[in-house]
């Protein structure tokens, strides 16, 4: 199993230029999560999914837009890029809400986005 | 407001050398609490999960423990390759969120 994948691994945009950033798992989960991570703010949620069909915002959500695709996709996109959105993105999917169990989260491997 | 703090946010130690990492929380009822290892350039990967006071969990030289306002993930006896940053993270209930820390970057040395 691959686990969470994303794509593209790097990337550099001019600010007001548009592009979407790809993220797939194959474990069957339920939920799926966008995070940001700057220098001294940790990881912090841009959007999640908490099923096949929606879609919810999270702590830092403006300048950003997400399509949960099917059950394993979930992408996360720019319209119109600006230098403050400069940051490595990860994508992580979980089992979703259950009755037991913590819901641990599963990541990947980043996207390192630079707006010029 | 759920909140995580971790300290200190860089440590260096000796190889060899004990020590341990804190992680404060404030959350409206504690559903799990989490650690992360992430190292540079890639992404979070997933340590271990406590859900009540007095909990406890190993993996080889690391150990985690929780009380009811903080976790600590105590390293054993730490190798160079245990270099990385640690991350901790907590979900309340009737949510699948998570809030994570900022983290604390720990540097081995031979």
């Amino acid at each position: 199993n691959a686990g969470v994948t994303q794509t593209p691994k790097f990337q550099v945009l001019k600010t007001g230029q548009s592009m979407t950033l790809q993220c797939a798992q194959d474990m069957n989960h339920n939920s799926m999560y966008w995070y940001r991570q700057d220098p001294g703010m940790g990881l912090r949620l841009i959007y999640y999914s908490a099923s096949e069909g929606t879609t919810d915002k999270g702590e830092v959500p403006n300048g950003y837009n997400v399509s949960r695709l099917n059950k394993r996709e979930f992408s996360l996109r720019l319209e119109s890029a600006a230098p403050s959105q400069t940051s490595v993105y990860f994508c992580a999917s979980s089992e979703g809400l259950k009755r037991e169990g913590g819901n641990e989260q599963f990541f990947g491997p980043g996207t390192r986005l630079t707006v010029l | 407001e759920d909140q995580v703090t971790q300290s200190p946010e860089a440590l260096r130690l000796q190889e060899g050398e004990s020590s341990s990492l804190n992680c404060s929380y404030t959350v409206s009822g504690l559903r799990g609490l989490f650690w992360y290892r992430q190292d540079p350039g890639k992404g979070p990967e997933f340590l271990f999960t406590l859900y009540s006071a007095g909990e406890e969990k190993e993996k080889e030289r690391l150990k985690a423990t929780l009380t009811k306002k903080e976790s600590f993930l105590h390293i054993t006896a730490p190798k160079p390759e245990d270099s990385a940053t640690y991350l901790c993270a907590v979900r309340s209930y009737n949510t699948d969120k998570l809030i994570f820390g900022t983290g604390t970057r720990l540097q081995v040395f031979p």
